[in-house]
């Protein structure tokens, strides 16, 4: 059951642009949500998070976009650094505390 | 401030040998999970345990998968009798608190091949 979904497998951007990635999510009980970042050979790195008591959080360059009503969020990355290159992972938690994750986007920032 | 470490990082085994996948949390963190990703998956919960307890072990195979985090030493994930698609990454992640209420941080994974 994918309760967490990326529908982008990869996006592209310009350097400098806005790189927009999205989630959905399907479970109205999940209350928790974080952006990880990955490089290849790499662990995740955790980049931002938001709490459902919000629907914007910004930190530097990222900001999380939550909407309830419509089970989405996304990330914004502005501006884009060829650095930023990498896949993005979704996740999100509820009650049962069980964190489920998206199955990433792979975002290229070109030069 | 080592973060979570894990090893090896890289495992090749035959089919029908075990792998043993080590894990040791972030300094002060008590909680801790593994994660598999298979090629061009996301990833997916296996087991979070705390020590000597596993606490949710709903995303772990029923036969041939086992887990543990000791009182002394790391977190070991264990696979018997490992088969060809058993080959996936591998990951551990380690939180201060419950996961619903901090991020994890994970380690580098370990890289499972199966021959």
């Amino acid at each position: 059951d994918q309760q967490v979904k990326q529908n982008s497998p990869s996006l592209s951007v310009q350097e400098g642009r806005i790189s927009i990635l999205n989630c959905d999510y399907t479970n109205s009980m999940f209350d928790y949500f974080l952006w990880y970042k990955k490089y290849p050979a790499e662990g995740p790195t955790f980049l931002i998070s938001i709490s459902s008591i919000k629907d914007k959080n910004e930190d530097g360059r990222f900001t999380v976009f939550l909407n309830k009503s419509a089970k989405h969020l996304s990330l914004h990355i502005v501006p884009s650094q060829p650095g930023d290159s990498a896949v993005y992972f979704c996740a999100a938690s509820g009650e049962d505390n069980d964190m489920r994750f998206g199955a990433g986007t792979r975002l290229t920032v070109k030069p | 401030n080592a973060g979570v470490m894990q090893n090896p990082r890289h495992l090749v085994r035959r089919r029908g040998q075990e792998a043993r996948l080590r894990c040791s949390p972030m300094k002060g963190h008590s909680h801790v999970y593994w994660y598999r990703q298979l090629p061009e998956e996301g990833l997916k919960f296996m087991v979070y345990l705390q020590k000597e307890n596993i606490i949710d072990e709903s995303g772990m195979p029923k036969e041939r998968f086992s887990a543990e985090f000791p009182k002394e030493g790391p977190s070991i994930l264990r696979i018997q009798q490992v088969v060809r698609g058993d080959s996936a990454a591998y990951f551990c992640a380690s939180s201060l608190w419950d996961r619903g209420v901090s991020p994890l941080h994970f380690g580098n994974g370990t890289r499972l091949t199966v021959t």
